[in-house]
């Protein structure tokens, strides 16, 4: 199956400073990627929708200036976390969908630590 | 407002037996449904989808059931195995609606115990 990959995998990092996570769809195309938010023993909250070339769309209740989202190219969106808090601290995982075939497929994810 | 719901957290079956996974959904315009495993630390795995047009669709092991009057799914998994271990997630979408957009449940964790 199609294959979508995030980078990094994990990241800690200090109170105040900007974290950057990429997501990329190796072997398609995807104009639509999606952001998901995953606390521990609770669901995947999506929170923007990323389209190639345009602006993402924000789910209500997350800022778009804290969760910058960049959609640069067909395989590449990329999520940046600003001035991260602890509460920030959470898995992020991307799906990206195929041009195609429109389906979603979903990233390993990313595990931020935010001390 | 929980659109899609997993009321049980956690299962756990015997090997070679069958797991059943239930969710149900309170939003009306939802006509296409998925179930994804889990493992920790990994991005979910799409394992069979229906559309509102179907009451069943069937992929191996894996039997997923639509019940649109009662708003209620189920993900039927038999014979269970140990490696089936996981934690799964029913999600919806509204496509007729064009909502792409995926709700998940909190999930259930299945373990297969050997």
């Amino acid at each position: 199956g199609a294959v979508v990959s995030q980078h990094p995998s994990r990241v800690i990092c200090k109170s105040g400073t900007s974290v950057k996570i990429e997501c990329r769809s190796l072997d398609f195309q995807a104009t639509t990627m999606f952001w998901y938010r995953q606390f521990p023993k609770q669901s995947l909250m999506l929170m923007a929708t990323s389209n190639e070339g345009s602006k993402a769309t924000y789910e209500q209740g997350v800022e778009k200036d804290k969760f910058l989202i960049n959609h640069a190219s067909l395989t590449l969106s990329t999520l940046t976390v600003t001035s991260a808090h602890p509460e920030d601290s959470s898995f992020y995982i991307c799906s990206a969908r195929d041009l195609e075939t429109n389906e979603q497929f979903f990233g390993p994810g990313t595990r931020l630590t935010v001390l | 407002d929980q659109q899609v719901k997993q009321n049980s957290p956690s299962l756990s079956v015997q090997e070679g037996r069958i797991s059943i996974l239930n969710c149900d959904y309170t939003n009306s315009m939802f006509d296409y449904f998925l179930w994804y495993k889990k493992y920790p630390a990994e991005g979910p795995t799409f394992l069979i989808s229906i559309s509102s047009i179907k009451d069943k669709n069937e992929d191996g092991r894996f039997t997923v059931f639509l019940n649109k009057s009662a708003k209620h799914l189920s993900l039927h998994i038999v014979p269970s195995q140990p490696g089936d271990s996981a934690v799964y997630f029913c999600a919806a979408s509204a496509l007729a609606f064009g909502n792409e957009k995926l709700t998940f449940g909190t999930g259930t964790r299945l373990t297969i115990i050997p």
